[in-house]
């Protein structure tokens, strides 16, 4: 089975601490994502990653970058937290681009930033 | 860019009934792959089932099914004999052939509620 692994089920951040959510997947998947999930809004694309040292925006980067040194790893880093950066995060990872492979989820982070 | 709607946030059915989620997906593109993804409260995302845009015939995982329109742009999942663990929040998503990397796209998901 694929297993998708995230640092942390809960965090809690101050305003303006630099915040690093990992994920590591066990499957060698090239393909690897980061995702908020707020309510109403659905899951929301940050930034994902097509290979390693390869990174491309999603739809809401501002605020966020990504590092993925090794291919099973792929970091979300908060440069200076932020309140309205309270949410779930959720990191994915998938097969290559071309087949109608299934993204696979990790558990979530739930960041609260007081 | 590709657009993905779900328009009922909510949803109930009685444990045994059967419902269908509705989802619509606006692109361009001819080839593309469609998915339904099932959250669990406080657990994983997972794959509930896949349909491929070239298939005709619609996808059928045991008791979930997919009644995929394409020229409606129109994909809905239908749960028969529904069961308390099918309660959850049910994503549909939409990926085409040539995005990069395999990028979805995600609907803001229906809730489901199973009543015993």
């Amino acid at each position: 089975d694929v297993k998708v692994t995230q640092s942390s089920r809960y965090l809690v951040k101050r305003t303006g601490e630099k915040v690093f959510l990992e994920c590591v997947q066990d499957m060698d998947h090239e393909n690897m994502f980061w995702y908020r999930q707020d309510p109403g809004l659905g899951l929301r694309l940050i930034y994902f990653s097509y290979d390693v040292k390869m990174k491309e925006k999603g739809d809401i980067p501002e605020g966020y970058s990504v590092s993925r040194e090794k291919k099973e790893r792929f970091s979300l880093i908060l440069e200076s937290a932020s309140t309205n950066q309270t949410s779930m995060y959720l990191c994915a990872s998938s097969l290559w681009a071309g087949r109608s492979y299934e993204q696979y989820f990790g558990p979530g982070t739930r960041l609260t930033v007081t | 860019a590709q657009t993905v709607t779900q328009s009922q946030p909510e949803m109930s059915v009685q444990e045994a009934e059967t419902v269908t989620l509705s989802c619509t997906y606006d692109t361009s593109e001819s080839d593309y792959y469609l998915f339904w993804y099932k959250q669990p409260p406080s657990r994983q995302m997972i794959l509930v089932i896949r349909q491929e845009a070239y298939k005709q015939q619609n996808a059928t995982e045991n008791r979930f099914s997919v009644n995929f329109q394409k020229a409606a742009k129109s994909f809905s999942l239908k749960i028969s004999d529904s069961q308390l663990g099918d309660a959850a929040m049910y994503f549909c998503a939409y990926r085409t052939e040539n995005t990069n990397a395999g990028k979805s796209t995600f609907g803001d998901g229906t809730t489901l509620t199973v009543k015993p």
